[in-house]
């Protein structure tokens, strides 16, 4: 089983500013086969990207993803205050257990 | 508009059962593979079951492996996952989400596009 480990565990940003959050993977994830989700309090989870850099229909493009292997980043060039929420990264390269990192709560300075 | 709507929330003693449901709407729902993520309270996702289009592949995660039974009627578009032998640590907002990505050499790719709202199930005495 791959295992997803996301860093920061807290970030605390202000409006306006960028953020970088990291998910490392204990193996390499085959084909970039990795998403990013969005999550509010109350609220369903909501897919950002896919295979590690697409965003997702709708999302603005103030989201971007990167990276390959075992390192892969999500970075939100310029805060707004509803992007203040927790961030979880997916695998889905390793059929059939898809596994998630353990998030990054992302709250307002 | 793409809607998926659970129910079934309860509670459950240890070692009872529950059946959930999801409710699909707005799109072709036998088109797609379709699967359940749980969140304990306070927690993170942790991925439960998935069911291809037709229903003919069903995964499992090991925590529930044996216990939980995924299935699905294309008829009625809506997805189930029945839950017997029930833990205190399968106490958890259960989400049905829609999979997005392909099978290949017997290996399928899945991420989520569409989550329903959740449903609860508590397992407590």
């Amino acid at each position: 089983e791959i295992v997803l480990t996301q860093s920061p565990g807290t970030l605390s940003l202000s409006p306006g500013e960028r953020a970088t959050l990291s998910c490392r993977a204990s193996q390499s994830v085959s084909s970039s086969y990795l998403a990013w989700y969005q999550q509010k309090p109350g609220q369903a989870p909501r897919l950002l990207i896919s295979g590690a850099s697409s965003r997702a229909t709708g999302i603005p493009d103030r989201f971007s993803g990167s990276g390959s292997g075992t390192a892969f980043t999500l970075t939100i060039s310029r805060l707004e205050p509803e992007d203040f929420a927790v961030y979880y990264c997916q695998q889905y390269g390793s059929s059939p257990v898809y596994t998630f990192g353990q998030g990054t709560k992302l709250e307002i300075k | 508009e793409v809607q998926l709507v659970e129910s079934g929330e309860g509670l459950v003693q240890p070692g009872g059962s529950l059946r959930l449901s999801c409710a699909a709407s707005g799109f072709t729902f036998s088109s797609y593979s379709m699967h359940w993520v749980r969140q304990a309270p306070g927690k993170g996702l942790e991925y439960v079951s998935g069911i291809s289009s037709n229903g003919g592949s069903t995964y499992y995660a090991d925590s529930v492996k044996g216990r939980f039974t995924i299935s699905r009627d294309n008829s009625k578009n809506t997805l189930y996952l029945q839950m017997g032998s029930l833990r205190a640590e399968d106490m958890a907002v259960y989400y049905c989400a829609r999979g997005r990505g392909y099978c290949s050499g017997g290996s399928c790719y899945y991420y989520f596009d569409y989550w329903g709202q959740g449903t609860l199930v508590t397992v407590s005495s």
